[in-house]
């Protein structure tokens, strides 16, 4: 059974760069069906699709975003990971990585919660 | 890039059938099929329940279904149960300005 895990530093300072990693597990990340993506859900707001990434390395993101986020996979370790640049409040939210299927995400992980704060 | 447009509330009683709308552009739901929808309960990740505008998963409720017409895509629940209660949300591809995936603001499901 597929399993999505993030893991991330919990509490970041404003203006510094935000490291969130996705391992999965029970399954391939080489796989040439899925991509992979990270979600976010500001607290008490809604669901926001952030970028995704196909096990070639090709990457998509959001455009609003695509400035400050940059997207990678490591298939060595089957895990991809997301870097957000010059965080301000507006960026604490619960971190979801998920696997996408044609533009669903249909497996997702428990989410992290991110605090920006100084 | 703003997100799909659906109603914040709706609410039914037990037994009855609701329908949520999702609006979205040419850019998106107007013409791709990738459209799904998502049930979020509180605390919860979210929980894919249709695909492919009209498609469930493998264990979701047949009470859940899916359709689109035009810009607009829409997700009927029939026979209320309390246990319906949460939020949902609508999602689709999306080649507003370039290829990315977009989600509706939600919509909050009450039982009454």
């Amino acid at each position: 059974q597929l399993q999505l895990q993030e893991s991330g530093p919990g509490l970041v300072k404003p203006s510094e760069t935000l490291s969130l990693t996705c391992a999965v597990s029970g399954g391939s990340i080489s796989s040439n069906t899925f991509h992979w993506a990270w979600i976010r859900q500001p607290p008490g707001k809604g669901l926001e699709w952030i970028a995704s990434v196909f096990y070639t390395g090709n990457t998509y993101y959001k455009p609003s975003l695509k400035s400050r986020v940059v997207i990678s996979i490591d298939t060595s370790k089957n895990q991809f990971s997301l870097k957000v640049r010059s965080v301000t409040a507006a960026d604490t939210a619960i971190y979801y990585c998920a696997r996408e299927y044609r533009s669903s995400p249909e497996t997702w992980g428990q989410g992290t919660l991110i605090t920006v704060s100084s | 890039q703003s997100a799909l447009t659906q109603p914040a509330s709706v609410s039914g009683f037990p037994g009855q059938s609701i329908t949520i709308s999702c609006t979205g552009t040419s850019s998106d739901i107007g013409t791709y099929e990738y459209v799904s929808w998502y049930q979020q309960g509180p605390g919860k990740a979210p929980k894919l329940i249709v695909y492919e505008v009209n498609n469930r998963p493998s264990g979701v409720s047949i009470r859940f279904s899916g359709s689109k017409s035009g810009n607009t895509a829409s997700l009927t629940i029939s026979g209320l149960r309390t246990e319906d209660e949460a939020d949902y949300y609508c999602c689709s591809h999306t080649t507003n300005i370039a290829p990315h995936v977009l989600f509706g603001g939600g919509t909050k499901l009450t039982v009454l």
